[in-house]
């Protein structure tokens, strides 16, 4: 398994500001996803991210919104740009590892739940 | 397109057992995940299906069928602490980029003693 922190695990921001979320891993991992849950909704992917490329951002998301950076396989930081109320939501960072039975298993970290005035 | 249906709401009582169901449409198909997520609490990995049939991992079995779009969760022995959304999620391949995990609306369980 795969142990994941997040920075921060909430913020309360004002419109028009930017926040920064840190996703940190506990071992190396090609794959790094991060995903929105909005209150009282399921998961919604924003972007694949893979050390050494660009962001595969998924359709709805675009990289001037949500710029994010992969440095190396155990870092991903995704940024929430001139955020407005509709960006309040939790944001979660996930990866991808191999499993005993070489399947993939997706884990998840503890979120940021993030609130826009 | 890809889509993902389950029950929105459910509801069982303590010791019982039940059945979570789940259907899907879409293209590049690659397994299937159950994630159990308590409120205010991220999503944890509970089962896995690539193939037909049945998984049993414990007190949670999940099953698959490909031809039908379908896969159910199957809770038996339940306890409170199984109150809890579950979600449905779907790996898609796609060409010339990474697969993704495309996420079910999540089903509210609710058990009562």
């Amino acid at each position: 398994s795969a142990v994941i922190s997040q920075k921060p695990s909430r913020d309360i921001c004002q419109r028009g500001t930017s926040l920064t979320i840190q996703c940190q891993v506990d071992s190396q991992v090609t794959m790094m996803f991060w995903y929105r849950q909005q209150p009282g909704q399921s998961l919604t992917l924003i972007a694949t991210a893979n050390q050494g490329s660009e962001a595969t951002y998924e359709s709805g998301f675009v990289i001037d919104k949500f710029p994010i950076s992969r440095p190396n396989l155990t870092f991903s930081t995704l940024t929430v740009s001139n955020m407005s109320p509709e960006d309040s939501s939790i944001y979660l960072c996930s990866v991808e590892t191999l499993g005993q039975r070489v399947i993939n298993e997706q884990f998840f970290g503890p979120g940021t739940r993030l609130t826009v005035l | 397109g890809q889509n993902i249906d389950q029950p929105t709401e459910m509801t069982a009582t303590e010791g019982a057992i039940v059945q979570i169901n789940c259907t899907y449409q879409t293209s590049g198909f690659n397994g299937l995940f159950w994630y159990q997520q308590h409120a205010g609490e991220a999503p944890t990995f509970l089962s896995y299906n690539v193939l037909d049939g049945l998984e049993e991992k414990g007190r949670f079995s999940s099953f698959l069928s490909r031809s039908k779009g379908y896969s159910y969760l199957l809770l038996k022995e339940l306890q409170m602490k199984d109150s809890a959304s579950y979600l449905c999620a779907v790996r898609a391949r796609r060409y010339s980029s990474a697969s993704k995990i495309i996420f079910g609306s999540g089903t509210r369980l609710s058990i009562r003693p």
